[in-house]
């Protein structure tokens, strides 16, 4: 069985710019979720997705964070524009459903925002 | 709010030797419990989850927790620590509603040889 698929793995981008981060979950997996993992810190959740419909955005800034699941597989999560807090690693996970424990984590994107 | 807290940021042990690692949650009813591993540039990998039955959770690589309720605690436990352990350890509970896990800051485990 495939993982859970991120890309890129690494990304520096100035301050004011915009990022696009891409996760690929398991096959067949209807729920998807986006971490944030800062320096020294536990990963928290940005969003979960249930199929293609959004379940918990509420530690999402929505003010420059954005994330989408078209179709119910892939994900993209963007930020525009991009501050120096940003900098952290993104985690992907997936799950069969909101009721399977099992959760799955891609490798995560580390994004450094200089 | 749920919670989870890992007191020890950094623990170092010599190989072989036993280990455990401390985890203690804030949660109103029976919690969910999890350890996840993390080595450098990985992804999180779920060691052991704890949600009923017996206290005592056998999981992967030699790993085993156990449940206190009257501590409020999930401590991790290896017996015997490989180099290849070295790496970050995460508790987390699964908050309740929409099923999301809320973590510790995490331990970092050193081995020395």
């Amino acid at each position: 069985e495939a993982g859970v698929a991120q890309s890129p793995r690494y990304k520096i981008i100035e301050k004011r710019q915009s990022v696009a981060f891409w996760c690929n979950p398991i096959s067949g997996h209807a729920t998807l979720y986006w971490y944030q993992q800062i320096l020294g810190q536990g990963p928290k959740l940005l969003i979960q997705f249930q199929n293609n419909g959004v379940v918990d955005d509420s530690q999402l800034p929505k003010d420059r964070f954005s994330a989408e699941r078209l179709k119910g597989v892939d994900s993209t999560l963007k930020i525009q524009p991009a501050k120096l807090e940003d900098s952290a690693v993104y985690l992907c996970a997936s799950s069969q459903d909101r009721n399977d424990y099992g959760y799955t984590f891609g490798s995560g994107t580390r994004l450094t925002v200089v | 709010a749920q919670s989870v807290t890992q007191p020890d940021i950094h623990i170092t042990v010599s190989e072989g030797a036993s280990l455990e690692l401390r985890c203690n949650y804030s949660y109103g009813a029976t919690p969910y419990l999890f350890w996840y591993v993390q080595s450098p540039g990985q992804g999180l990998q779920l060691l052991l989850k704890y949600f009923s039955g017996d206290t005592l959770v056998q999981g992967i690589k030699g790993f085993e927790a156990e449940f206190k309720r009257s501590q409020s605690s999930f401590n991790l436990r290896k017996p015997s620590v490989h180099w290849s352990d070295a790496a970050e350890y995460f508790c987390a509970v699964l908050s309740g509603g929409y099923n999301k896990l809320i973590f510790g800051a995490g331990t970092r485990l050193a081995v020395h040889p």
